[in-house]
């Protein structure tokens, strides 16, 4: 089956820093999506991309669709504290059966 | 408050037995999709539901089964329970195709001891 390959796992960084995670597939997806999980929590989304080549902002976040539309990555510029959480990548195939493929997510902790 | 209602939040229940997971999706939607969520798995689908009729489904054990229903909430029933099924189960209600992204609720924690 249709498989996303996040990386990396987990990060630890310090307060300020900047962020970036990836996600690869050897499936063709028309949008790519990403999510942050907080505990106890659902997914709550983040950034939808819907061309390849799109380059997307969200406040400190900025995601891209990659050109080949079998990858994504997420940056966060100037990491806080409450940024801390799993970050999910999410790519919708076209037709067929409507479903979000997820990767296995990337634990971001963020160091005061 | 994401708008799709998930009950119970907490469920703890003996390997065999037999639950039903509850959940209303956000006013408008009607696709529901049922995701389970473990530590090694990450987030699997299940199911999807549009307006009362199944339109794909996972990798779903025989011994889940789901429905929606004509009020659009769903149900998730999980029989003979075994440990491995313990896990969080998440609900997710979008509109007619999915492609704006699904909204997630809160999900139901289940234990199977």
């Amino acid at each position: 089956g249709q498989q996303l390959n996040q990386s990396p796992q987990s990060m630890f960084i310090q307060e300020g820093e900047d962020v970036s995670m990836n996600c690869t597939s050897s499936s063709i997806f028309n949008t790519w999506l990403w999510y942050k999980q907080e505990p106890g929590e659902g997914p709550v989304l983040l950034i939808a991309l819907y061309k390849a080549g799109e380059l997307t902002s969200n406040g400190r976040l900025t995601a891209q669709f990659g050109i080949t539309r079998k990858d994504s990555f997420l940056n966060i510029s100037a990491s806080i504290p409450s940024d801390v959480g799993i970050y999910f990548c999410a790519g919708l195939t076209q037709g067929g059966s409507e479903k979000l493929v997820f990767g296995k997510g990337t634990k971001l902790t963020v160091n005061p | 408050d994401s708008g799709v209602t998930q009950t119970p939040k907490h469920l703890i229940t003996a390997t065999g037995q037999r639950v039903t997971l509850r959940c209303s999706p956000r006013s408008g939607d009607l696709s529901v999709y049922w995701y389970q969520q473990s530590l090694d798995q990450g987030l699997q689908f299940l199911i999807h539901y549009y307006n009362g009729e199944e339109r794909a489904k996972g990798n779903i054990l025989e011994r889940f089964s789901a429905q929606q229903f004509p009020d659009l909430h769903s149900e998730l029933n999980l029989s003979s329970l075994e440990l491995g099924d313990s896990a969080l189960y998440f609900c997710a209600s979008s509109t007619h195709t999915g492609g704006h992204g699904y909204t997630f609720g809160s999900g139901t924690r289940l234990t199977v001891v």
